[in-house]
């Protein structure tokens, strides 16, 4: 599994854009960037993956660096909902292969 | 998102006593995964299953069980439970998001206690 290194916690004040940057030099070409969060007392939840090119969607974007070493997750208003802890999570499809989590980075929203 | 659900919700249980955990789904997935989560590890994988009576396991499977006899239902069993077993318990199913590959669902977790 390729290793990840994120920032162990972030700050936002609310509707302000935020960027969660993850590392992730030992990728493999065949890996997908997956994106997770878990809000407080819940189960983690989907965000958002990409394998090559920049990803939009309803929750955030994702933009992958052209080497793909690295990814930044994009949340463009946050909002004291997205409060909660996010993985980045390389896998080798968006398939069927169980995801292996790190410790992620909790990101707090400031009213 | 598939419906997936998590019984019982919380367990307060006895050190050496069975107890299993049952993880529920709507939409027949076929790829099911009981993960573990604890202050200081993060989630990790207990046990997964890529079909009816196909498990294989996980990083932290040591003293844990599952069974998958038909499609909707997979459980987690602790033989014998013991302190080190408190944790909160998620369920998984992954399965195809429309116009976005594979996604994984987690259920809402079962914190368990072992007295």
């Amino acid at each position: 599994d390729a290793k990840t290194t994120q920032p162990n916690s972030m700050e936002s004040n609310e509707e302000e854009p935020v960027h969660l940057p993850c590392n992730h030099s030992t990728i493999s070409g065949t890996d997908y960037i997956h994106w997770y969060r878990q809000l407080p007392s819940q189960g983690p939840e989907y965000v958002i993956h990409g394998l090559t090119s920049n990803v939009n969607n309803r929750m955030a974007s994702l933009a992958i660096a052209e080497d793909r070493k690295s990814s930044t997750l994009i949340l463009h208003r946050a909002t004291l909902r997205d409060a909660a802890v996010y993985y980045c999570i390389p896998t080798i499809a968006p398939g069927n292969t169980p995801l292996v989590f790190g410790k992620g980075t909790r990101l707090s929203v400031i009213a | 998102d598939a419906g997936i659900t998590q019984s019982p919700r919380h367990k307060v249980t006895e050190t050496g006593t069975p107890v299993t955990l049952r993880c529920h789904q709507t939409e027949n997935h076929r790829y099911m995964y009981w993960y573990r989560q604890d202050p200081g590890h993060g989630l990790r994988l207990i046990h997964y299953s890529y079909g009816v009576k196909d498990t294989d396991k996980g990083e932290v499977s040591d003293g844990y069980s599952v069974s998958r006899s038909k499609t909707e239902d997979f459980l987690l069993t602790l033989e014998s439970a013991t302190s080190s077993q408190t944790s909160v318990y998620f369920c998984a199913i992954s399965a195809r998001r429309q116009g976005a590959g594979y996604g994984y669902t987690f259920g809402s977790g079962t914190r368990l206690t072992v007295v």
